[in-house]
């Protein structure tokens, strides 16, 4: 069975600094991966996946398979990034559809 | 379009009481599912769904029955209410190729079982 990994409950950084959640996961096949995220009294949200090698909000990730990671990356975090991330991973076959989501990452940028 | 809504938003139960968690969207998407998000334990699926008539279990099926009889709703139904299931619940919904295009989510409902 598939599973995501994100050894950090909890992150802080400074404003200005550069921020790097990580995230591996354990799947034999080719696995999708998504970043989203859970604003303060807000919905979740996808933030970004890899398949699109899209930056959002200055976030990057790459998926990396023979580390079996998918670490998301911001060079310069700014307070209003400051939120809860989850990464999560859906699979083909019999599971299509179905989204393992990791424990998640508290991130909060100090001023 | 109003997206995927969830009622109630806030619920309190006692122990073997059964009730129904609704989820509707208007954006003809094909997947739905429904996740429990709990402190430490990330978000789990419950049942999920990829179309009217078809659902399967997730992580965590055990208490909770769905059916998908269109494909705009996606009712969760606790048959006999848990402290165990004290919670805060989720429905998503995507579309096409798996959900590869990301799923958008409700607003979640707060479960409280006493």
């Amino acid at each position: 069975a598939q599973r995501v990994t994100q050894p950090e409950k909890l992150l802080s950084v400074f404003k200005g600094a550069p921020v790097e959640l990580k995230c591996n996961y354990s799947y034999s096949g080719s696995p999708e991966l998504f970043w989203y995220v859970q604003y303060s009294r807000q919905r979740l949200q996808l933030l970004l996946r890899h398949i699109s090698r899209e930056s959002i909000k200055g976030f990057t990730a790459d998926l990396n398979k023979g580390e079996t990671s998918f670490h998301l990356k911001k060079p310069f975090a700014q307070e209003e990034d400051s939120a809860m991330y989850y990464c999560a991973l859906s699979t083909g076959g019999t599971s299509y559809g179905k989204l393992t989501f990791g424990q998640g990452t508290i991130l909060t940028v100090h001023p | 379009n109003a997206g995927v809504t969830q009622t109630p938003k806030f619920q309190v139960l006692k122990t073997g009481q059964s009730m129904t968690l609704q989820c509707a969207q208007d954006m003809n998407h094909e997947y739905m599912s429904w996740y429990r998000q709990d402190p430490g334990m990330g978000l789990r699926l419950i049942h999920y769904s990829v179309g009217a008539g078809i659902t399967d279990q997730g992580e965590v099926p055990n208490g909770y029955n769905v059916s998908r009889s269109t494909t705009e709703d996606f009712p969760l139904r606790l048959l006999s209410a848990a402290p165990s299931q004290t919670s805060v619940y989720f429905c998503a919904s995507s579309y096409g190729l798996g959900g590869r295009r990301g799923y958008t989510f409700g607003s979640g409902t707060r479960l409280t079982v006493v």
